[in-house]
């Protein structure tokens, strides 16, 4: 079975950082785009960034360019998202999701259950 | 970057009813790269259609897309109960992708 499946549910403090990862399964992980995409609560889906596992090739949205890291590890089918200095407006899911039935990043087919990140004092 | 507005916010239809839901991009954008999705309250979203007219995996014949350039609409034929939710449209292009804001369709 083709799936993403993510960390837990973090809850950290103001200043502190995250990391949190993605695993795929059931497909060739590196032959892939998988990117995150941030749902803050009651609204709606933002498009951060994708990587391709297999060289790294990396690209983000302009709204994310350098507040977060998106890295892949392909020997663990993992991908991550890294956010450092954590404020209250980064309480949001978060979501991975491949593109699986294509070889280009046009689409995301597959995603995981989400990770709950709350940011609070 | 690319901006999708997508309207109207929300519809109220009935089941059996026709839906039609806009999304209009401030530049153009490639026909390969708009795609459409469907999310449920504490679900992920669910790929529909892709290449702005393809349907995903599983995805029953009642949905289509369709558009060029700027505008592009998503169409439920006939609304089943279970289509009731938030469809968002998104594109990828200039190596960034963005969503628009959604459309929540709802029980008249």
């Amino acid at each position: 079975e083709v799936q993403l499946v993510q960390s837990g549910a973090e809850v950290k403090k103001p200043g502190e950082s995250l990391k949190i990862s993605c695993q795929g399964s059931g497909y060739t992980f590196t032959s892939y785009w998988i990117g995150w995409v941030r749902q803050m609560p009651g609204k709606g889906l933002e498009w951060m960034g994708i990587i391709y596992p297999g060289d790294s090739d990396t690209r983000y949205s302009p709204s994310f360019q350098g507040q977060v890291t998106i890295s892949a590890d392909k020997s663990i089918s993992t991908a991550y998202l890294q956010r450092s200095s954590l404020k209250a407006s980064d309480t949001a899911m978060y979501y991975c999701a491949g593109r699986v039935g294509s070889y280009g990043p046009d689409a995301f087919d597959i995603w995981g259950q989400g990770t709950m990140v709350t940011v609070s004092s | 970057e690319v901006v999708l507005t997508q309207s109207p916010g929300t519809l109220s239809l009935s089941p059996g009813e026709r839906a039609t839901l806009s999304c209009r991009a401030s530049q153009s954008v490639s026909s390969r790269y708009l795609a459409w999705y469907q999310q449920k309250p504490g679900q992920a979203p669910r790929l529909l259609i892709y290449g702005v007219s393809s349907r995903a995996i599983g995805i029953p014949d009642r949905f289509s897309g369709s558009g060029s350039g700027t505008d592009f609409t998503l169409t439920i034929s006939r609304l089943e109960p279970e289509d009731f939710a938030v469809y968002y449209c998104q594109q990828y292009g200039s190596s960034s992708g963005t969503f628009g804001q959604g459309t929540k369709v709802e029980i008249k």
